[in-house]
């Protein structure tokens, strides 16, 4: 099983431009979401999915917009990127949303805004 | 607010030797709390997971995590460290639609 699969691996992005980080999983998973991980501050909740055309808000939503049109697929859009955007970002699922169930995660975009 | 907090910022311990990673939690109602661990360049894996029950709760590669109430602590530990268990490890609890994580300790296991 692939599990969690996101691309690109890096990027380098100049102010101002926009791109999407692609997330898909391969296991049927309810749940999705999106985390930057920034050093000394863990990981914070970007935004997340529950299931295919629902999706909503986590902790540092602005500048970032989702969309869950497949079970498999929850791409990240960042639509004007800012040096403060400069992180790395995982993609995680789990089968459901409920409070007992962990996360898997893909292995990271590595993104860098100048 | 939901949350947990991770002490120490790194911790070095020889090879042989116990280890122990602490973490406090910030909870109201039942915690249900984990661990993961981060290799370099890697996504995080999931370790362990405390939902109720027994207060000791194994997990993968060795590790264990004891669950204290009276103390509001979820400590990771294993009787015997492995230069391979050097990385980076992340408490964490699960609240609603969002896992919130610690801060992470970074685990050095020198020979």
């Amino acid at each position: 099983n692939a599990g969690v699969t996101q691309t690109p691996k890096f990027q380098v992005l100049k102010t101002g431009q926009s791109m999407t980080l692609q997330c898909a999983q391969d296991m049927n998973h309810e749940y999705m979401s999106w985390y930057r991980q920034d050093p000394g501050m863990g990981l914070r909740l970007i935004h997340y999915s529950v299931g295919a055309g629902i999706t909503d808000q986590g902790e540092v939503p602005n500048g970032y917009n989702v969309s869950r049109s497949t079970t498999e697929d929850f791409p990240l859009r960042l639509l004007s990127a800012a040096p403060s955007q400069t992180s790395v970002y995982f993609c995680a699922s789990s089968y459901s949303h409920g409070q007992t169930t962990e996360l898997f995660f893909g292995s990271g975009t590595q993104l860098s805004v100048l | 607010a939901q949350s947990v907090a991770q002490p120490e910022d790194q911790v070095n311990v020889a090879e042989g030797n116990p280890l122990t990673v602490k973490c406090t939690y910030s909870v109201s109602g039942n915690p249900y709390l984990f661990w993961y661990v981060q290799y370099p360049n890697r996504g995080l894996q999931f370790l362990l997971k405390y939902i109720t029950g027994d207060n000791l709760v194994k997990g993968s590669y060795g590790f264990e995590a004891e669950f204290n109430k009276s103390q509001t602590s979820f400590h990771l530990k294993k009787p015997s460290a492995l230069v391979s268990d050097s990385a980076l490890y992340f408490c964490a609890v699960r609240v609603n639609n969002d896992m919130r994580f610690g801060a992470g300790t970074r685990l050095t296991v020198k020979p």
